[in-house]
């Protein structure tokens, strides 16, 4: 079964850079795009990242995303941590069958 | 603005049955695919199903998790999905939402969300 790894949590203080990363277990993590959501406690999930690397309007561009096919991974990267990036972050993509298939989640703490 | 509101939620014994709806406006409905997830008390997300749209015959696709016991249904005319659970378990137990996007190979780049339905089952 297509399963995608993450961290369980990364933290970093205000103002720096944060990668958290999402790795397929086989294929080609580029087969297929991979979206990233953020989750704030108690609320429901919002996409900063779609189709690899595209921001919905509203999402500053200090979010960004990106695909590595050499270590079948994806990543995404916040620039200028803020207080309010304090979240946990979901990575998706699909198996061969097209069964969403979500990351476990990183707890991203902004020190 | 994409407004998906979900409704239904409730208590539910080991075995029953619920129907959970999710009402859209803000987005052409029927172009879009829907797709629901879930996430149990403290877990993580977990993928549910999909329905495509008409233009991709309306086909479906569910979690093993789920096959067999959920079905997913959509009405264009009125803006809503539906997920009708049956022989529910305990392990269903989760905040339901339903999700809109585009179609991509068969796949959905999902963008847009619901709050959630919580449903609970347990005797």
């Amino acid at each position: 079964n297509f399963m995608l790894t993450q961290p369980p949590s990364v933290s970093e203080s205000p103002g720096k850079t944060v990668t958290i990363s999402c790795t397929g277990s086989s294929g080609n993590i580029g087969s297929n795009y991979v979206q990233w959501y953020q989750q704030r406690p108690g609320s429901a999930p919002t996409t900063v990242i779609y189709e690899d690397n595209q921001r919905p309007s509203g999402v500053p561009d200090r979010f960004s995303g990106s695909i590595d096919s050499s270590s079948n991974s994806a990543s995404l990267t916040i620039s200028g941590l803020k207080p309010e990036d304090e979240a946990d972050y979901y990575c998706l993509s699909y198996d061969s069958d097209t069964h969403g298939v979500f990351g476990g989640g990183t707890k991203l703490t902004v020190l | 603005e994409v407004q998906l509101v979900e409704s239904g939620g409730d208590l539910v014994q080991p075995g029953g049955s619920l129907r959970l709806s999710c009402a859209a406006s803000g987005f052409t409905f029927s172009d879009h695919f829907m797709d629901w997830v879930r996430q149990a008390p403290g877990k993580g997300l977990e993928w549910v199903g999909r329905i495509r749209n008409k233009a991709n015959s309306y086909s479906i696709t569910y979690a093993a998790s789920v096959e067999g016991r959920f079905t997913i249904s959509r009405d264009d005319s009125k803006k809503s999905l539906s997920l009708q659970m049956n022989s529910l378990k305990t392990e269903d137990t989760a905040v339901y939402y339903c999700a809109s996007g585009w179609g991509q190979g068969g796949t959905t780049i999902l963008v847009s969300w619901g709050q959630g339905t919580l449903v609970t089952v347990s005797s």
